[in-house]
């Protein structure tokens, strides 16, 4: 299948820094890759649709400063995390549509662990 | 997107095949229904996905009611590796409804 692969797999940061995460597509071209945030016993959360070379598009409640999120080719997406503090600690997960050839399948990434101290 | 309704939890015995229900009973003509999968603490896996007639891969089969107004996936021989959360979802490939709204899926346990 169709792989995406996201950087770093954990990574642990002080309180009041910046962290960021890529997302890649590693086997085909994705125009829009999204953003996910999962909290523990709970669903995935939609946080941001990415697109390839424009701004992206937030859900409502998703800070658009805190979460800032940049695509700037057809295959890699990155999502920074700014200002981190403990209640941002998640597991963040990417996932890129294929554009063509797999049927607009939407494939995921293997998530990022956040943790702040 | 349509929403879902799905079990929120499934036991099955290994070697057995596994029936995960899905209900869309709002379903528009042009959505399509997405099966993915978790395991615990990974990113979501794609299963299948069908629109109105039954699909096969080598993963799962997909059966589509005539109306579509429910689906159901079928593992045809479940295996430990199986247990994972699996989520059925409706979605539309081009346009602002083309992406991913999770539920809460079902929970299949595979036991010995």
């Amino acid at each position: 299948g169709a792989v995406v692969s996201q950087h770093p797999s954990w990574v642990i940061c002080k309180s009041g820094t910046s962290v960021k995460i890529e997302c890649r597509s590693l086997d085909f071209q994705a125009t829009t890759m999204f953003w996910y945030r999962q909290f523990p016993k709970q669903s995935l959360m939609l946080m941001a649709t990415s697109n390839e070379g424009s701004k992206a598009t937030y859900e409502q409640g998703v800070e658009k400063d805190k979460f800032l999120i940049n695509h700037a080719s057809l295959t890699l997406s990155t999502l920074t995390v700014t200002s981190a503090h403990p209640e941002d600690s998640s597991f963040y997960i990417c996932s890129a549509r294929a554009d063509r050839g797999r049927g607009n399948t939407i494939y995921f990434g293997e998530g990022s662990w956040l943790t702040v101290v | 997107d349509a929403k879902t309704t799905q079990p929120p939890s499934m036991d099955c015995a290994e070697g057995r095949a596994a029936n995960l229900p899905c209900n869309h009973s709002t379903i528009s003509g042009n959505e399509y229904v997405y099966w993915y999968r978790q395991i615990h603490s990974q990113g979501p896996q794609y299963i299948i996905h069908g629109l109105k007639n039954n699909e096969t891969n080598e993963m799962a089969s997909l059966i589509i009611t005539e109306d579509r107004k429910s689906s159901t996936l079928i593992l045809p021989h479940a295996t430990l590796r199986d247990t994972a959360v699996y989520y059925c979802i409706v979605r539309v490939l081009t346009g602002g409804g083309n992406k991913l709204t999770f539920g809460t899926g079902t929970q299949l346990k595979v036991e010995l």
